[in-house]
């Protein structure tokens, strides 16, 4: 089935921590990544995406991700995290599915950064 | 320029009444498609329209109903809402015109509590 995966569900790290969320999806063709962040009280933005070209794509506040083709993954990365780094991160794919183009979203990581 | 807007923001229903929420995409945009999120589910898609047209419908039953306007303008409808239809419905539109699979832009959702 085709489905988008966060490996963790909830996270807390201390300011200054490396952070590492994880995102694996079932899809075989071409596919636009995404990663999209909820901050308290606010609506979803944009993180950053990949489309095609360098599989390490940079977004803003410092967030990047690496797009890894043999391993279906996308993961997000972070040295060094700040306390307004808290809120949930949806990791999420857009392709062809069955029914026609769709772009589909994992559970969400909620991360909590402690100050 | 104007994001997307919901609403109603917040709404209260009983079990077995009916629901239309609506959403105006940013200007120019002619993609609206409209998920659901609930804790721990992430965002499941619902469906997405374009120019009037369902391109593409998740897996909902046929409770769950939309439309599009001439002027991109989308509603949805939930008809005899059951307890689980309780979330926060999500608005997404896309400058895409050939697929709805690049960035998409959110509103901040309309909260349906069902009783």
């Amino acid at each position: 089935a085709q489905s988008v995966s966060q490996h963790n569900h909830h996270v807390i790290l201390s300011e200054a921590a490396s952070l590492e969320l994880g995102c694996n999806y079932s899809y075989g063709g071409t596919v636009n990544l995404f990663w999209y962040v909820q901050y308290p009280g606010q609506h979803l933005q944009l993180l950053l995406k990949y489309f095609s070209g360098d599989p390490l794509v940079k977004g803003i506040k410092g967030f990047e991700a690496e797009f890894i083709k043999s391993k279906f993954s996308f993961n997000l990365r972070k040295p060094s995290v700040q306390w307004s780094d808290t809120a949930e991160y949806f990791c999420a794919v857009g392709g062809s599915y069955t029914g026609g183009f769709k772009t589909i979203f994992g559970a969400g990581t909620r991360l909590f950064v402690k100050a | 320029k104007a994001g997307v807007t919901q609403t109603p923001r917040y709404l209260i229903k009983t079990r077995g009444q009916q629901v239309t929420l609506s959403c105006s995409p940013i200007s120019g945009h002619r993609s609206v498609s409209w998920y659901q999120q609930t804790p721990g589910q992430g965002l499941q898609f619902l469906f997405e329209y374009f120019s009037e047209t369902q391109r593409n419908k998740g897996n909902f039953p046929g409770r769950f109903s939309g439309r599009q306007f001439s002027n991109s303008r989308s509603e949805m409808n939930v008809s005899t809402l059951e307890l689980g239809d309780s979330a926060l419905y999500l608005c997404a539109s896309s400058r895409d015109d050939s697929t709805n699979t690049g960035e998409l832009f959110f509103g901040e959702g309309s909260r349906l509590t069902v009783l």
